[in-house]
């Protein structure tokens, strides 16, 4: 009965490789996230997608790529891995009407690990 | 821009001390306020939330006012247990723009038995 799922759970890749992340919901959330979680344990918003359009693009280098194929799945695709992109990203999905009153419920985190 | 400021940890108590964890937030009008804990090895999950002036939240023994004269959402809990163990982080939803969560640096809390 998971709410926000993620896959994988750990990733270890070498530098310049590509990789996906992949994340579900079922919540039946209309908006998902992805959330980067440096070293230093520090979270920021990277994309948010409501019903399947971005809305939310900070300031993250084009090397990554969110995807949504249907409001339930939000995946994230990076290309030329880079050491700096080792991390723990965290997929979040929240209703939308509520707005800024909304809980966003988180997933469990992809470890990456970039040699 | 929206920021949230929480105290420096790491923070060490014994098993039944009281807790207290400062957090400020600037940002315009009155945001969602959140606090979310992270344990070892997993996730974020919400802790409590405060969406409007004045309103306390509250779960598991631990509580926060959402104080708008001083810009403050405390996290305090009376007697605190080794299981509390984790990093806190307290988070807002500003009302303008995007659903986006800003999240203090988090807290590291230790609870020695």
């Amino acid at each position: 009965d998971t709410a926000v799922s993620q896959t994988p759970k750990y990733l270890v890749t070498q530098m310049g490789n590509d990789k996906s992340i992949k994340c579900e919901q079922n919540l039946g959330h209309d908006t998902m996230y992805w959330y980067k979680q440096d070293s230093k344990k520090f979270l920021k918003i990277m994309f948010s997608y409501n019903n399947k359009e971005l809305i939310i693009n900070e300031t993250v280098p084009n090397r990554f790529s969110p995807k949504s194929p249907d409001k339930a799945h939000l995946n994230l695709h990076i290309n030329s891995l880079e050491l700096g992109d080792s991390a723990v990203y965290f997929c979040a999905s929240s209703q939308a009407p509520g707005g800024y009153r909304e809980t966003q419920y988180f997933g469990p985190g992809t470890r990456l690990l970039v040699l | 821009g929206d920021s949230v400021t929480q105290m420096e940890g790491p923070v060490t108590l014994s098993e039944e001390a009281f807790l207290t964890i400062n957090c400020t937030y600037t940002a315009t009008g009155y945001p969602s306020l959140f606090w979310y804990v992270q344990y070892p090895g997993e996730g974020l999950q919400l802790l409590l939330k405060a969406t409007k002036a004045d309103d306390k939240g509250s779960n598991k023994g631990f509580e926060a006012t959402y104080r708008k004269e001083t810009t403050s959402f405390h996290l305090e809990k009376g007697s605190v247990q080794v299981s509390d163990s984790a990093v806190y982080f307290c988070a807002l939803i500003g009302i303008q723009g995007a659903q986006k969560l800003v999240f203090g640096q988090g807290t590291r809390l230790t609870i020695n038995p």
